[in-house]
């Protein structure tokens, strides 16, 4: 069973849309996270929740709207895909507050056309 | 904020050579530093980890050292074989949330 599965591994989208990618962990981890990874291989911490409540909101666009119904999903929805937001995004979980490292999921490559 | 610098950026090595990479943070509060390998096209993934109180920890051809006072790590791969070429991330926390992640070292191993 995949740990942390994203889907769809693969988005092609116009300028404009608006997509949503889907994250579940089944590892039991209390904190969940967003990642983009630029064509630089840059990590960018994007959010974070921890039992479904936000606890990190770096600077990104407002266009970009985290959603975690439970602590077993983080779903993250973007309005007006811009030619910018083309990038891979990870979703990733972590048991909590000094519990070790990230398990990521395979990621979503977004390519807004 | 922690601020994690990783050198270098890109490496290139023949098989059975050894392989070395360097990250500093400025954090002295920081006490866990993971490596992630990550594949072409693939997720990153977790090959090693150390706290900060020990120094060093091996894990077959890989391992890993930390220096507090210098608030430097690095990465050690001996042997080295093509299956290892990548990028290697490092990565710096201080307990809380965050990992704070170097910009990234892309290995090539020559056959």
């Amino acid at each position: 069973d995949t740990a942390v599965s994203q889907t769809p591994k693969y988005l092609v989208t116009q300028m404009g849309n608006d997509k949503s990618i889907k994250c579940e962990q089944n590892l039991g981890h209390d904190t969940m996270y967003w990642y983009k990874q630029d064509s630089k291989k840059f990590l960018k911490i994007m959010f974070s929740y921890n039992n479904k409540e936000l606890i990190i909101n770096e600077t990104v666009p407002n266009r970009f709207s985290p959603k975690s119904p439970d602590k077993a999903h983080l779903n993250l929805h973007i309005n007006s895909l811009e030619l910018g937001d083309s990038a891979v995004y990870f979703c990733a979980s972590r048991q909590g507050w000094g519990a070790g490292g990230y398990t990521f999921g395979s990621g979503t490559r977004l390519t807004v056309v | 904020g922690e601020n994690v610098e990783q050198h270098p950026s890109t490496l290139s090595v023949q098989e059975g050579d050894s392989a070395v990479i360097k990250c500093t943070y400025s954090d002295s509060a920081s006490n866990y530093f993971p490596w992630y390998k990550q594949e072409l096209g693939k997720r990153p993934q977790l090959i090693i980890d150390i706290r900060s109180n020990v120094g060093e920890k091996k894990d077959q051809r890989i391992a890993v050292t930390l220096n507090k006072t210098a608030k430097h790590f690095s990465l050690h791969i001996t042997e080295t074989q093509p299956e290892d070429s990548a990028v290697y991330f490092c990565a710096a926390s201080n307990g809380g949330n965050q990992f704070y992640f170097g910009t990234g070292t892309s290995l090539t191993v020559i056959p």
